[in-house]
């Protein structure tokens, strides 16, 4: 069975501190991908990485970084020099093939405030 | 930049009504998928559609909900008889295969608030 699991549900800090949002991912596919999406208040879902299981570079995007980890099955994710325009609900998603259709299961998100 | 379109992006209803979301698909996709998310939870698979076929319903609920992708026009997700417990946020999401190439695009969602 494919599992996304993020054990924070909830992580509160002051701006400009750097926090890591956990997501550890359960599958049995050889191939498969690993998103982070970001959902601001307004409700939509913003793309932020996709990274495929052959690639375990970590990567860095300005303040965005992130940690594949594929031993552990996690890919962690990592801001830094956190702002208050952070603030969000942070969902880690895997793609695989279940039932023959490619489908995405989602974390049950991270609910990120950041306070001046 | 077509991206995904979805609408309406906020639609109410009163118990008993109909609602019906609709999809457009980014240019050159022919693979849709419907995700809803309940309040203060993560997106859950409802359906895959490609053009007139529906591929896979297994996250649909069995009564009062349907799907469709015509062969021209949008894919729209119909519920009849909405009660309060279908209120929701609904994402649509394309892609220009079937296979898991991690290629799949969201639209900004559609909220059904059921009075």
């Amino acid at each position: 069975a494919q599992k996304v699991t993020q054990a924070q549900t909830e992580i509160s800090v002051v701006e400009k501190e750097d926090v890591t949002l956990d997501c550890v991912y359960e599958t049995r596919d050889t191939t498969y991908y690993l998103f982070w999406y970001k959902q601001p208040p307004s409700g939509e879902l913003v793309f932020l990485i996709r990274r495929n299981s052959f690639d375990e570079q970590n990567e860095i995007s300005g303040r965005y970084s992130w940690n594949f980890q594929k031993s552990t099955s996690s890919f962690n994710f990592t801001i830094t020099a956190s702002q208050v325009v952070d603030s969000a609900v942070y969902f880690c998603a895997l793609s695989g093939i279940i039932q023959g259709a490619q489908k995405l299961v989602f974390g049950q998100g991270t609910r990120l405030t950041i306070n001046p | 930049n077509a991206g995904v379109m979805q609408n309406p992006r906020h639609l109410v209803r009163r118990r008993g009504q109909e609602a019906r979301l609709r999809c457009s698909p980014m240019k050159g996709h022919s693979h849709v998928y419907w995700y809803r998310q309940l309040p203060e939870e993560g997106l859950k698979f409802m359906v895959y559609l490609q053009k007139e076929n529906i591929i896979d319903e297994s996250g649909m609920p069995k009564e009062r909900f349907s799907a469709e992708f015509p062969k021209e026009g949008p894919s729209i997700l119909r519920i009849q008889q909405v009660v309060r417990g279908d209120s929701a946020a609904y994402f649509c999401a394309s892609s220009p295969t079937g296979e898991n190439t991690g290629e799949l695009f969201f639209g900004e969602g559609s909220r059904l608030t059921v009075l």
